[in-house]
């Protein structure tokens, strides 16, 4: 079936560094794919997402490329922020009754 | 709008006891979904529903129940709560008519059964 493989964390980065999340997957079909965020205490919120192949997914300084050819959706920030600690998912949609599979999170740190 | 919201926030059960999760949403969205999140783990699909009257299990339904009678509620049952039903319970809401998927998540729910 359908999956969803994240690097594991946590992940510790000081405040101004580059940030990389790699995220692949699995599907039979054409999924979409998201990024979502957790903060603490809360439920999870969109990031991004990418509907078909070579769509790129940006939103508050976060970017992520639907790459079909290495089946990845590499989620990227080129200058982290204290605010950005969270979790975060990535998931595939099999746009077929909405269900989304989500990835184990990925847990990040940002240091003053 | 407030969106998708859930109650309780937090809940403590004893094992055997039953209790329901509440889940509402004012988005107008027909599709619903309920989730388990455990400790460093993702999010696991316990029930979802298409629209009112048509529920169908996901991944986890074992020990849960659910109902759809209206657009907007989507409660989720536990009967004979069990220490394995300890988890944050999320509800999440999307609109799939331009297929477009994009879920709504509330805040989650806290259960802990001892």
């Amino acid at each position: 079936g359908d999956s969803v493989t994240q690097m594991e964390g946590p992940v510790t980065l000081s405040e101004e560094a580059f940030l990389t999340i790699n995220c692949t997957y699995t599907a039979t079909g054409y999924p979409s794919l998201f990024w979502y965020v957790q903060y603490p205490g809360e439920g999870l919120q969109l990031l991004l997402k990418a509907t078909k192949a070579d769509d790129k997914g940006s939103n508050k300084g976060f970017e992520a490329t639907y790459r079909k050819e290495t089946t990845s959706f590499h989620l990227e920030k080129g200058s982290v922020q204290v605010s950005d600690s969270a979790v975060y998912f990535c998931a595939l949609s099999d746009n077929q009754g909405g269900k989304l599979i989500f990835g184990q999170g990925t847990e990040l740190s940002v240091k003053p | 709008n407030a969106g998708v919201t859930q109650t309780p926030k937090f809940r403590i059960l004893k094992i055997g006891q039953s209790m329901t999760l509440q889940c509402t949403q004012d988005m107008n969205h027909n599709y619903m979904y309920w989730y388990r999140q455990d400790p460093g783990m993702g999010l696991k699909l316990i029930y979802y529903s298409v629209g009112a009257g048509i529920t169908d299990k996901g991944e986890v339904p074992n020990g849960y129940n659910v109902s759809r009678s209206t657009t907007e509620d989507f409660p989720l049952r536990l009967e004979l709560a069990a220490p394995s039903q300890t988890s944050v319970y999320f509800c999440a809401s999307s609109y799939a008519g331009t297929g477009n998927y994009e879920q709504y998540f509330g805040p989650g729910t806290r259960l802990t059964v001892t």
